[in-house]
């Protein structure tokens, strides 16, 4: 069966600070894949997708950036965190054949 | 541009009564819509998938219809439980990778 792993969980870090949040699917292969950012009574915010190795489309202009070195990794990143980076990441993966989404567990970023 | 709204934002129920969730959209022209279930602090799980061409999918004590041409769906939970108390958002997509949110429906079953 196919899963997704979502890490860290927790990160708490300060203003100007690089970012780095990890998210592999195992169990299937060239799986559609996505950032969502969910702050505090907000919807969810799609960040980046990706359809393959090294293609990234970005949704919102911001200081985050994604890249997808791998057919089942998919990277999050930043140079220098704003506070008004602070919020509930999640990555999520899409089956080809039926477009259903799957979310791993998320990691809750605090830019203080 | 679609919009997903979902009514209402909170509901409280007693232990045992069946529930009605709703979800509205404006462009009826989707390909998926999609419920999930979030709890405190945690990601979101996929509940029900209901494709363009589907009325109805079922699951256990869950059921969601789908109405393209009003634009709406429904998540009916039978016979609730303090354990479905979580939040329920509902999404849809064009195809075009990109789904689109409710805010979602914070449940609190009460036992």
């Amino acid at each position: 069966s196919q899963t997704i792993h979502q890490w860290p969980a927790t990160l708490v870090q300060p203003v100007g600070s690089p970012l780095s949040l990890e998210c592999t699917v195992e169990g299937t292969s060239n799986p559609n894949l996505y950032w969502y950012r969910q702050a505090a009574g907000r919807g969810l915010q799609l960040l980046f997708y990706s359809v393959g190795i090294g293609q990234i489309s970005s949704e919102v202009p911001q200081n985050l950036s994604a890249s997808r070195p791998q057919d089942r990794q998919f990277i999050l990143s930043s140079k220098k965190l704003l506070l008004s980076d602070s919020g509930f990441y999640l990555c999520a993966w899409e089956t080809g054949f039926t477009g259903e989404l799957f979310f791993g567990e998320g990691s809750r970023l605090t830019v203080l | 541009k679609q919009e997903v709204t979902q009514i209402p934002a909170a509901l409280s129920v007693p232990e045992g009564e069946n529930l009605v969730l709703n979800c509205s959209f404006t462009d009826s022209a989707i390909y998926n819509l999609q419920w999930f279930r979030q709890d405190p602090g945690k990601g979101l799980t996929s509940l029900l998938l209901i494709q363009s061409s589907q009325r109805e999918q079922t699951s256990g004590r869950l059921n969601a219809s789908l109405d393209k041409s009003s634009g709406r769906s429904t998540l009916y939970i039978a016979a609730s439980q303090p354990g479905d108390s979580a939040t329920y958002l509902c999404a849809v997509t064009s195809g075009t990778y990109k789904y689109i949110f409710g805010t979602g429906t914070r449940l609190k079953v009460l036992a």
